[in-house]
């Protein structure tokens, strides 16, 4: 498609139980990056891939989280005994490119409710 | 580290007036710079961006901004504002090197145009 498409729209969760968030780039993109906003404040970076396979995951909290981008499949962020503090809004972000030419296209978020 | 900062959180403008919207950022090589807007319920949409050339660059909506290199600044300006820049804008950061990690948020600047 031409626009960066992510479901759920919103999503709650008890505490302890597990959420999963789905994100499709757009048709041609090769890279998938996911984001957590938290209360509208600055977006940190999860995870990257190239494809199916994982870029760079430094800001993965990898106790809990995990993500997936398989082949012919939307990609998914799972969050495994949600916590509180895992009430953001998640955002998937596609790019054509790599780094040096990285223009990113975000979807409209997932918000996800921790209860 | 790699961080972005945006001065200002809140700014309350009247229709027709200037804005400035500060941005710095801090990072190790060269850099690539972007602004994104959120309007209301909607998600991230990209203003302009910066790879490298002519430092003052023109985006979409009338908006232009001028890296300073000797300032590490990216400051986002607009010469009349008017009631539907109403959003939050939010400057970014990515270094151009290869790879595919994620870009680096500021805190966002939520403004207010009053009609």
């Amino acid at each position: 498609g031409e626009e960066v498409a992510q479901t759920p729209k919103h999503l709650v969760r008890g505490e302890g139980q597990k959420a999963k968030l789905y994100c499709a780039p757009i048709k041609g993109h090769s890279y998938v990056f996911w984001y957590q906003q938290v209360l509208k404040n600055e977006f940190k970076f999860l995870i990257s891939f190239q494809n199916e396979n994982v870029f760079d995951e430094t800001g993965m909290p990898k106790e809990r989280f995990s993500a997936k981008c398989l082949p012919n499949s939307p990609c998914s962020l799972e969050i495994q005994a949600t916590k509180l503090e895992d009430s953001a809004v998640y955002f998937c972000a596609s790019s054509q490119a790599p780094r040096a030419y990285n223009e990113q296209f975000f979807g409209p978020g997932t918000r996800l409710t921790v209860l | 580290a790699q961080s972005v900062s945006q001065h200002n959180h809140h700014v309350i403008l009247s229709e027709a007036a200037s804005l400035e919207l500060g941005c710095n950022y801090s990072y190790g090589g060269t850099v690539n710079l972007f602004w994104y807007v959120q309007y209301p319920g909607q998600h991230l949409q990209l203003l302009l961006k910066y790879f490298s050339g002519d430092p003052l660059v023109k985006g979409i909506k009338g908006f232009e901004a001028e890296f300073i290199k000797s300032k590490f600044s990216f400051n986002l300006r607009k010469p009349s504002v008017q009631w539907s820049d109403t959003a939050e804008y939010f400057c970014a950061a990515h270094g151009s090197g290869g790879g595919a990690d994620g870009l680096t948020f500021g805190k966002g600047t939520h403004l207010i145009i009053q009609p």
